[in-house]
């Protein structure tokens, strides 16, 4: 099964703070994304890449930036983290169009903002 | 707006018996439907996937798709307490390559 990690898997910030959330697939899969899930809403995309250098837009970006360093690694950040960004974070790769293609996810990192 | 939605948001099914979960799009540019299931602490895995109407089955596990109502149900037979899960379904629209919606989910229990 593809293999998917994550770092940190828990994180505490305050208000302001910076965080970088990690992400490493070694499948070779083409696209990676992230995901934020909150109760009541399921998993809502928040950025997503096909490539190394290439970023495209989720569903709920304000307040996140993305990058992808190499087709391994996929980064996200975000530069003041509100308390409203508190939220377990999913990275999910898939081979090539996710709407075609299983995702697979890696096991998630739980942040809290203060 | 959620673009998908799922019902019932929780559901309680007693051990050998029928769980049935539904799922509804209202994007009408949706191609593909998938379930994936999310237990306890852990990530989403992916459990079924429909991209034409009709039936598919595997095991105990029976997924249904109408395009034309774009709807879609998952079912459970001989339900085991191992089931019970969060259940999310997502769905690809075509204007959109590489992306899913998911919907909120659906908490199911199985009962001893």
């Amino acid at each position: 099964e593809a293999a998917v990690t994550q770092s940190p898997r828990n994180k505490v910030t305050v208000t302001g703070g910076n965080v970088t959330l990690s992400c490493r697939q070694t499948n070779s899969h083409n696209y990676m994304y992230w995901y934020r899930q909150d109760t009541g809403h399921g998993l809502r995309l928040i950025h997503y890449s096909y490539g190394a250098g290439n970023l495209q837009i989720g569903d709920v970006p304000d307040g996140y930036k993305a990058t992808r360093t190499t087709q391994e690694d996929f980064f996200l950040l975000l530069e003041l983290a509100s308390p409203s960004q508190t939220s377990l974070y999913f990275c999910a790769s898939s081979p090539d169009w996710g709407g075609q293609d299983t995702q697979y996810f890696g096991p998630g990192t739980r942040l809290l903002v203060l | 707006q959620q673009k998908v939605q799922q019902s019932p948001e929780s559901l309680i099914v007693p051990e050998g018996g029928m769980a049935s979960l539904n799922c509804t799009s209202s994007d009408r540019n949706v191609d593909y439907f998938w379930w994936y299931r999310q237990h306890s602490g852990k990530s989403p895995k992916m459990l079924m996937s429909i991209f034409s109407n009709g039936e598919k089955e595997e095991g105990r596990f029976t997924v249904h798709l109408n395009k034309a109502s774009l709807h879609t149900s998952l079912h459970i037979r001989d339900s085991q307490p191992s089931d019970s899960a969060l259940y999310l379904c997502a769905a690809s629209p075509n204007y959109n390559q590489g992306k899913l919606i998911f919907g909120q989910g659906t908490k199911l229990s199985i009962k001893p």
